[in-house]
């Protein structure tokens, strides 16, 4: 069974340009879940899929991203414009349901100079 | 919303000692207590977890302690070997509350020396 896939896996932009980054969840897995880790940070939560609904987005930063995940399936996540300090690596992660395990993906690490 | 605070943040041993590390939280109503394991340029991976209604659970070399009256479970690492070097984070949250995510704590640097 595939894991949870992520595209792509590293990207450098430059500042002011335009990211999207793709999640792939499992298949079947209704949850869907953004995390990112900047500057060796902790893992912050940006926000939960339920299906094709957002079922929480408090951790989203700003409103420079947009998240979608049309059909339920598979998610993006958009940066515009993108700052340096968007720099890091995000995770996407995806689960059956709320209670149980999370399966990440190996992340994207974005690069904004 | 949920604090978590992960203690050591750097932890260095030698092989085959054990390795400790502990993990507070604030919200009295998380009941799902995880820890991930990151290898370096790695996926976060679950490597145990607990419920609200057990007090330890072990699996081979790695168990895990809760004490919820104060707020806090531990990871413990037995016998500690080289591939257990990582860094370790622990996710306390909430299932079916109004919180379905995972809050991290800032992770805790294992170096194991050979």
């Amino acid at each position: 069974e595939a894991g949870v896939t992520q595209f792509p896996s590293h990207s450098v932009i430059e500042k002011g340009q335009t990211v999207t980054l793709r999640c792939d969840p499992i298949s079947g897995h209704d949850n869907l879940y953004w995390y990112r880790r900047v500057m060796g940070k902790e893992i912050k939560f940006l926000l939960h899929f339920v299906k094709e609904s957002k079922q929480d987005e408090s951790g989203m930063p700003n409103n420079r991203f947009l998240a979608e995940r049309t059909g339920g399936t598979y998610s993006t996540l958009k940066v515009q414009p993108a700052e340096l300090e968007d720099s890091g690596v995000y995770f996407c992660a995806s689960s059956l349901t709320e209670n149980t395990e999370a399966f990440f993906g190996q992340g994207t690490r974005l690069t904004v100079v | 919303g949920e604090n978590v605070e992960q203690h050591p943040s750097t932890l260095s041993v030698q092989e085959g000692d054990s390795a400790v590390i502990k993990c507070t939280y604030s919200d009295s109503a998380s009941n799902y207590f995880p820890w991930y394991k990151q290898e370096l340029g790695k996926r976060p991976q679950l490597i145990i977890d607990i419920r609200s209604n057990v007090g330890e659970k072990k699996d081979q070399r790695i168990a895990v302690t809760l004490n919820k009256t104060a707020k806090h479970f531990s990871l413990h690492i037995t016998e500690t070997q080289p591939e257990d070097s990582a860094v370790y984070f622990c996710a306390p949250s909430n299932y079916g509350g109004s919180q379905g995510n995972l809050i991290f704590g800032k992770g805790t640097k294992l170096s194991v020396k050979p």
